[in-house]
C-alpha cells in the first residue's frame, strides 16, 4: 500500500518553461512534506519542504504547493534550466514522537529540453 | 571531506559471500538510516540508529545486518543474500530523528546478487 505516489515516472519540459512535479498522499495524519532532487550516481538531495500549516512554501525557482483537502502537492519550477533535469522524489512524514520517518514516492524523472 | 560517504559504491557478490556496506558522515549528526532502493520502488527504510542504538528495524530478513559502532559510522552486514536483494543502497544521517529533520544522503552503494 503506497502512501505517497507519483503517477508520472517522466516529464519533459522546454528550458525556461515551468516544471510542475505533482504528488498524492493517503495519509492525512501526514504533515510535513519534502521534495529531494537525485542525480545519477549520487545520492537524494533536499530542495524544499512544506508544513501542512501552510499552503505554499518558495525557494528561489521552486514553488511547493499543497493542498490538504486534495491530499495532493506539487514542485513547481519556474525557470526550467538544463541542470534541473534529475530524478525528483516527494515525501512525507508525520509527528512520532520523536520517531518520525519518511514515506518516499517512486519518483519522476525530469528532463529538460534546451 | 565532507557529508556522507558510502564503501563501495558498486558490489556484486554471490549468495553464500559474505560483505559489508560502510557508511561514515562527517556531519556531526546523531541520527542514521539504511534505506534500499529498488527499480521502480520508492525508498524504503530498513534501520534507523539514535545515538548509536537502533531504534527502528522495518521488517527486514535477518540476513541484513547492521551495526552502528559510533555516531559517524554505519555498517550493514550482508550474508547468503537473495537475487531480489539487488538494489541501491542508501545510507542518510540526520540531526536528530525528530520531525522536520532534514536528511541527508549518500551516494550509495549499487549492489548486485548473482
Amino acid at each position: 500500500d503506497q502512501q505517497v505516489k507519483q503517477n508520472s515516472p517522466s516529464l519533459s519540459v522546454q528550458e525556461g518553461r515551468i516544471s510542475i512535479l505533482n504528488c498524492d498522499y493517503t495519509n492525512s495524519m501526514f504533515d510535513y512534506f519534502l521534495w529531494y532532487k537525485k542525480y545519477p550516481a549520487e545520492g537524494p538531495t533536499f530542495l524544499i519542504s512544506i508544513s501542512s500549516i501552510k499552503d505554499k512554501n518558495e525557494d528561489g525557482r521552486f514553488t511547493v504547493f499543497l493542498n490538504k483537502s486534495a491530499k495532493h502537492l506539487s514542485l513547481h519550477i519556474v525557470p526550467s534550466q538544463p541542470g534541473d533535469s534529475a530524478v525528483y522524489f516527494c515525501a512525507a512524514s508525520r509527528f512520532n514522537f520523536g520517531n518520525e520517518k519518511l514515506t518516499f514516492g517512486t519518483g519522476t524523472r525530469l528532463t529538460i529540453i534546451p | 571531506e565532507t557529508g556522507v560517504t558510502q564503501t563501495p559504491r558498486h558490489l556484486v557478490m554471490g549468495m553464500t559471500n559474505k560483505k559489508s556496506l560502510k557508511c561514515e558522515q562527517h556531519l556531526g549528526h546523531n541520527a542514521m538510516y539504511w534505506y534500499k532502493q529498488s527499480a521502480k520502488k520508492p525508498l524504503e527504510l530498513m534501520f534507523v540508529y539514535s545515538l548509536e542504538e537502533r531504534v527502528e528495524n522495518n521488517s527486514v530478513p535477518s540476513r541484513f545486518s547492521p551495526e552502528c559502532p559510533n555516531s559517524s559510522h554505519l555498517f550493514l552486514h550482508l550474508h547468503t543474500l537473495q537475487p531480489e536483494d539487488s538494489a541501491l543502497y542508501l545510507c542518510a544521517s540526520s540531526q536528530t530523528m525528530t520531525h522536520q529533520e532534514t536528511q541527508y544522503f549518500g551516494p550509495g552503494t549499487r549492489l548486485l546478487v548473482l
